[in-house]
């Protein structure tokens, strides 16, 4: 139980596209899901957290209008990057919180998405 | 706020001894605490977590951790290393507000040799 699934697993796209990625819950509903950039070699760091039915909350230094976040039901989230350029290649991983559990404060994460923008 | 700290970038051991990953957290609130691992091209497993039950904590695959608040300590500990220990390994601290967000620490990478 408690899979988070995302799509595509890596992508390639040329600089000034956007691109689009998918993060769902497969066997439990998720309230709030959270999407977590990590540099080659280095930490996770919070992008966002995405509320079903609500506007997302960005971390501080995370640009809003570039990073677009949408919770549209309590199974899938998406993250479209916008404009890309070569500097937002990196490795994009959600997680979601597992409604029925709400009070372990655990966080179920995705395989992660690799992006690589020319 | 809360904070962690991994106090080893870096952590190389012999397949068979023991393994220590330190870990330090800083927390106004009681905290709960996780470590996770992350293999090459894989996502993240969860090891174990705290969360104000016992203070010894363990985990899958012969990993514990001990709670320890008068050192503010969470380290991450194993009896003997196995070769695919291999890997990356996170602290985390959940944020007590909000939406629970996690911190990550920075992560020790952890080499085990034949």
């Amino acid at each position: 139980g408690a899979v988070v699934s995302q799509h595509p697993s890596w992508v390639i796209c040329k600089s000034g596209t956007s691109v689009k990625i998918e993060c769902r819950s497969l066997d439990f509903q998720a309230t709030t899901m959270f999407w977590y950039r990590q540099f080659p070699k280095q930490s996770l760091m919070l992008m966002a957290t995405s509320n079903e039915g609500s506007k997302a909350t960005y971390e501080q230094g995370v640009e809003k209008d570039k990073f677009l976040i949408n919770h549209a039901s309590l199974t899938l989230s998406t993250l479209t990057v916008t404009s890309a350029h070569p500097e937002d290649s990196s490795f994009y991983i959600c997680s979601a919180r597992d409604l029925g559990t709400y009070s372990s404060y655990e966080q179920y994460f995705g395989p992660g998405t690799r992006l690589t923008v020319t | 706020a809360q904070s962690v700290t991994q106090l080893d970038s870096h952590v190389s051991v012999s397949e068979g001894t023991p393994v220590l990953l330190r870990c330090n957290y800083s927390s106004s609130y009681s905290p709960s605490l996780f470590w996770y691992v992350q293999h090459p091209n894989k996502g993240l497993q969860l090891l174990l977590k705290y969360t104000s039950a016992a203070t010894l904590v363990k985990g899958i695959n012969g990993f514990e951790a001990e709670f320890k608040k008068s050192e503010t300590s969470f380290h991450l500990t194993k009896p003997s290393a196995h070769m695919s220990d291999a890997a990356e390994y996170f602290c985390v601290v959940s944020v007590a507000s909000g939406y629970n967000k996690l911190i990550f620490g920075a992560g020790t990478r952890l080499a085990v040799h034949p």
